[in-house]
């Protein structure tokens, strides 16, 4: 069935930049999403990416997508204090209809 | 405009009791989906609404749970016979037309606590 692995936490110091990873296992995959979650607030849609692509990059956001080794990573740019929040990798599900979250990584900004 | 709303945004009740949880997704969304998110977890999938329709409710744990939505708009998800087990945030969320390139909004959430 289709999971996705996630590290749990990540510590950075303000204006570093911070990398997190994910692993996913369904190759068909098309579309691989990073959503943020800060407390008391819902899940925010930050990018994603289709699996033909290597690469995406949105601002401060760069997604990186290695298809052979189902490897999903998001690099935030001169990270600040307000990057500070869960990060979910996802993918949809082979049906389609629903997006298979993983655990989340912990990002705390340090300043 | 307005996004996904939930109502109660939290809930206690005791072992045993019946709750509804409900959503009011973004106006004319047709596609409409309910997750679980307990402590520590990403959401995990529940139920996928196209219109009034259950398309998918692969992810209900078991019959205790009953979601529906009957004029395609406003979902009552139903939790029968409650358990601690239960206690999670149950996530609404709501896409145009439930393409996979849509983006899914999610609603804050229903705190659920069960005692």
């Amino acid at each position: 069935g289709e999971d996705v692995e996630q590290s749990l936490f990540l510590s950075v110091r303000e204006g570093d930049s911070s990398v997190i990873n994910c692993t996913y296992t369904d190759s068909s995959s098309t579309y691989l999403y990073w959503y943020k979650q800060e407390p008391g607030a819902g899940l925010q849609l930050l990018t994603y990416i289709f699996s033909n692509m290597d690469m995406k990059q949105d601002q401060r956001l760069t997604v990186l997508l290695n298809k052979k080794d189902k490897h999903l990573s998001l690099r935030i740019a001169d990270t600040q204090t307000g990057d500070s929040a869960i990060y979910f990798c996802a993918e949809r599900n082979q049906a389609g209809t629903a997006l298979i979250f993983g655990k989340g990584t912990t990002l705390s900004v340090s300043s | 405009g307005a996004g996904v709303s939930q109502t109660p945004s939290n809930k206690v009740t005791e072992k045993g009791k019946y709750v509804e949880l409900r959503c009011d997704p973004i106006s004319g969304h047709t596609a409409l989906y309910w997750y679980r998110q307990s402590l520590g977890q990403g959401p995990e999938f529940l139920i996928y609404f196209q219109g009034t329709g259950a398309a998918d409710d692969s992810g209900l744990p078991n019959d205790r749970f009953f979601a529906v939505r009957p004029e395609g708009s406003v979902s009552t998800l139903k939790i029968q016979r409650t358990e601690r087990g239960d206690s999670a945030v149950y996530l609404c969320a709501s896409s145009p037309v439930g393409l996979v390139l849509e983006t899914q909004y999610f609603g804050p959430g229903t705190r659920l606590l069960v005692l």
